[in-house]
């Protein structure tokens, strides 16, 4: 299996403008996390889906951020308008489930300038 | 709500040699899962060993162990025969043990190998 992939390993964008991260599961894995890391905040649960259902977003900083989960093989983070404090490196993790450990992909690092 | 504290920010240790990295944990649930995550300079997160909360035998995955003191929350990782790719961030990790819930992470250690 190729792992959690996700994409685009690197962006940098100008203030105010549209951000999309992707993340492609491992196959059968029915669970995906959204994890943001800062320096200043460490590692933080932004939203998690159960079987494509978003379960808790609590961690979602404010309304400029979204995710997606349209099928069990891909989702997609937003950010809209991005603003320089969203830089951070992005990571999707993915699981079968209960008793199983979580698979990290290899993260984005967004620069919003 | 449950936390995760690392109380080391920083851990060196000579190549060959044993070290150990600290976590406590605060929880009130019963059925939990304990985990180590080491994060290398290229930042992919590699899950290093799993404990359940209902197994009194600790883990051991090769030159890897913990010491799981339930009781006192404790959750130490051991690094025996330290090499030089040892060299990372580690995260200890906490999460629920019903349904699919989400990993709380400490602060994490940063472990220095010396040769």
């Amino acid at each position: 299996d190729a792992g959690v992939i996700q994409s685009p390993r690197h962006e940098v964008t100008e203030m105010g403008q549209e951000v999309t991260l992707r993340c492609k599961p491992i196959s059968g894995h029915n669970s995906l996390f959204w994890y943001r890391q800062t320096m200043m905040r460490g590692l933080e649960l932004l939203i998690y889906f159960n079987n494509n259902v978003p379960i808790d977003d609590s961690g979602m900083p404010e309304d400029r951020f979204s995710a997606k989960m349209p099928n069990a093989s891909f989702s997609t983070l937003k950010i809209q308008p991005s603003e320089p404090r969203d830089s951070a490196v992005y990571f999707c993790a993915s699981t079968l489930g209960t008793g199983y450990g979580y698979t990290f992909g290899s993260g984005t690092r967004l620069t919003v300038v | 709500a449950q936390t995760v504290t690392q109380s080391q920010p920083e851990m060196s240790v000579q190549e060959a040699e044993t070290v150990t990295l600290s976590c406590t944990y605060d929880t009130s649930e019963s059925d939990y899962y304990l985990f180590w995550y080491k994060q290398p300079p290229s930042r992919q997160m590699i899950l290093v060993i799993r404990q359940e909360a209902y197994k009194q035998q600790n883990a051991t995955e090769n030159r890897f162990s913990v010491n799981f003191q339930k009781a006192a929350k404790s959750f130490s990782l051991k690094i025996s025969d330290s090499q030089l790719g040892d060299a990372a961030m580690y995260f200890c990790a906490y999460r629920r043990g019903y349904n699919t819930d989400k990993l709380i992470f400490g602060t994490g250690t940063r472990l220095q190998v010396f040769p």
